[in-house]
């Protein structure tokens, strides 16, 4: 078992419609990130969060530490909010090592 | 653009080749991280390094050989590899604890 387990796998939406993306960790964490990975492969960072919850524009992260479990919310998805969606958690008490889920495949149709 | 800078974008290379992988930063960044990408799988960690020194090696086989002659640059030289090694490599970088910035990936195709 993964120690960080991302749901759902794949997610289609209408344009407009609010995202939910879960990831849920077992180990110890000092902090969990949110990429992005568009087609084409470059991943860009859309989170880093230890506690609480970080709005950037339509997107909000949300973290629960003591049920080991966050969630990325996208609110009005467009099209081009299309891409692979990964969670990350630093953890083992290594400030550098990032361990991923293995993503979520997010389509939004228009 | 994330200020992270990976080149080849792609490379197609034989079983019996050495090619390497660049890989640079120009954020003032300590840390530098190589990653593999397979098909279907979670991003894997390579190597990290830290000031110029190795800190993770993440048990990877010896015809992976990572160097890192200052904070700005990484390489990862390639030898004798197995089509199973092909794979998206990305390259990243932080300050500690800090936010990791990634290139775009060299696609990488062994035949």
């Amino acid at each position: 078992k993964n120690e960080v387990e991302q749901s759902p796998q794949n997610l289609t939406a209408q344009e407009g419609e609010f995202i939910t993306i879960n990831c849920s960790y077992s180990v110890g964490i000092s902090a969990l990130h949110w990429l992005q990975q568009h087609p084409g492969g470059g991943i860009v960072s859309l989170f880093m969060l230890s506690s609480g919850k970080k709005k950037h524009g339509r997107l909000i992260a949300t973290i629960n530490i003591q049920e080991k479990h966050s969630s990325l919310h996208i609110t009005a998805s467009h099209p081009r909010d299309s891409a692979v969606y990964i969670c990350a958690v630093n953890s083992g008490g290594s400030n550098y090592k990032l361990t991923f889920g293995k993503g979520t495949l997010l389509t939004v149709n228009p | 653009e994330t200020g992270v800078t990976q080149t080849p974008r792609h490379l197609v290379m034989g079983m019996t080749n050495k090619k390497s992988l660049k890989c640079e930063q120009h954020l003032g960044h300590n840390a530098m991280y190589w990653y593999k990408q397979s098909a279907k799988k979670p991003l894997e960690l390579m190597f990290v390094y830290n000031f110029k020194e190795q800190t993770e090696n993440n048990s990877v086989p010896s015809r992976f050989s990572p160097e890192c002659p200052n904070s700005s640059h990484l390489f990862l030289h390639l030898h004798t590899l197995q089509p199973e090694d092909s794979a998206l490599y990305l390259c990243a970088s932080s300050h500690r604890q800090g936010e990791a910035f990634f290139g775009q990936g060299t696609r990488l195709t062994v035949v």
